[in-house]
This record gives C-alpha cells, structure tokens and sequence, in this order.
C-alpha cells in the first residue's frame, strides 16, 4: 500500500531462528503499529510506537521487541522464532493515535 | 473474549441483493471505522464515525454508529463482485488504540 512499505513479504523460518522486520513511511506520520492476524483473530496489537523516540506493549508482546529507529522506521525482531509465531505481520501507521490507519501490504512468516 | 464483535463471521449472497453487517461491543468508544481487507493486502480504511447516531454514505455503503457509540452497522446496496473482501470494524478506547473486531468475510457472486 502507497506509504508503507513492508519486508519482506513472506519469510519461513526453523524454531529458535531469528529475524528483523522492517517497516518504512514516507507519510511522515507520528504514530506506527505492529498487528499480527490470525484466522477467526481479527488483527492484534503487538507493539506501537506513539511518537519518535516512545515505544509500548500491545495486547500480545510476549516473544517480540520493537525499535522505532526514526520517524520513518519501525521495526519487529523475533529473537527466538516459535511455531506459534506463524502469522501474517501488518506494519501500520496513523497521523496520531485514534486516527485511520494506513497499513502495509504484510508479511506472511512461517515458522516450522 | 473479543471487545469487538461481528456479525455475520461470513455471508455469501448474490450479486444485486442487500445486506447488513453489524459490529457490536459493550463498551463506549470515542470514534468507530471500517476496513475492507483483499487478500494479500492489508486493510484499507473506508470511514470514521465519531459521533453516537452519526451516518455516512460511501456510494453503495451506508455507515451507521449507534446512538450509544457501542455498536455500528455497514449496509450495502445492490451489491457486486468488487464487494467481495474482509470488513474489519475498529474502535478507539482508551489510550487511543484501534481493537479491531475479527471480521466479515464477504463474498459477492455474479
């Protein structure tokens, strides 16, 4: 989606491996989202970012960390990859909180 | 327990029929949206209500949010294959964060 750039787009992974995802703006928003989605789930909250420089937990952070590098980029890392990390990843981004989001187009993460 | 429910979880019907899906939740929140998910996309917002009673049109869809700000309902008229996707609703409570509801899966056959 225009705005919001995800990597990659589909990632497999053994237990207990490690990786970075990346998300990069350039709608110069305040606020970014970590979502996870999951069949019958809806979207979860992982992380968010409210502003450059604050990070805080979403409603499932347990297995994941978040660095808000800049502005413009947001990152989730998965230290230890687990099976029950398989998902589809939406990186998002909102003026500020409440308002609409933009999200990214995912990345679908396989952990076997 | 999900703070946002929706309902039906999936509807297939035939294209130029109507239909309704709602969204409803216990809880008060200060502003409601809508998305509609294609697959291998991400969603993409079509409306925020904000106010309790509030109704928007977007050609074909009409957006309602409930007088108490607890529920809200997506009507689509004569509706068209282009329909077909996921329709999340989302509400704003506390801190500011979207929850999202676990969706509709619509399906709009010709």
């Amino acid at each position: 989606n225009a705005g919001v750039t995800q990597t990659p787009k589909f990632q497999v992974l053994k237990t207990g491996q490690s990786m970075t995802l990346q998300c990069a703006q350039d709608m110069n928003h305040n606020s970014m989202y970590w979502y996870r989605q999951d069949p019958g789930m809806g979207l979860r909250l992982i992380y968010y970012s409210a502003s450059e420089g604050t990070t805080d937990k979403g409603e499932v952070p347990n297995g994941y960390n978040v660095s808000r590098l800049n502005k413009r980029e947001f990152s989730l890392r998965l230290e230890s990859a687990a099976p029950s990390q398989t998902s589809v990843y939406f990186c998002a981004i909102s003026a500020s909180l409440g308002y609409g989001y933009t999200f990214g187009s995912g990345t679908r993460l396989t952990v076997v | 327990t999900q703070l946002l429910e929706q309902s039906p979880q999936f509807l297939s019907i035939q294209e130029g029929e109507n239909l309704t899906v709602y969204c409803n939740s216990s809880s008060v929140f200060s502003s409601l949206q809508w998305y509609r998910q294609e697959p291998g996309e991400g969603p993409v917002l079509l409306v925020t209500v904000v106010t309790g009673g509030e109704v928007k049109k977007l050609k074909r869809l009409t957006f309602q949010f409930g007088d108490a700000r607890k529920d809200s309902s997506l009507h689509i008229t004569a509706a068209q294959p282009g329909d077909t996707g996921l329709y999340l609703c989302a509400g704003v409570k506390g801190a500011q964060k979207l929850v999202f509801g676990q969706g509709t899966r619509l399906t709009i056959n010709p």
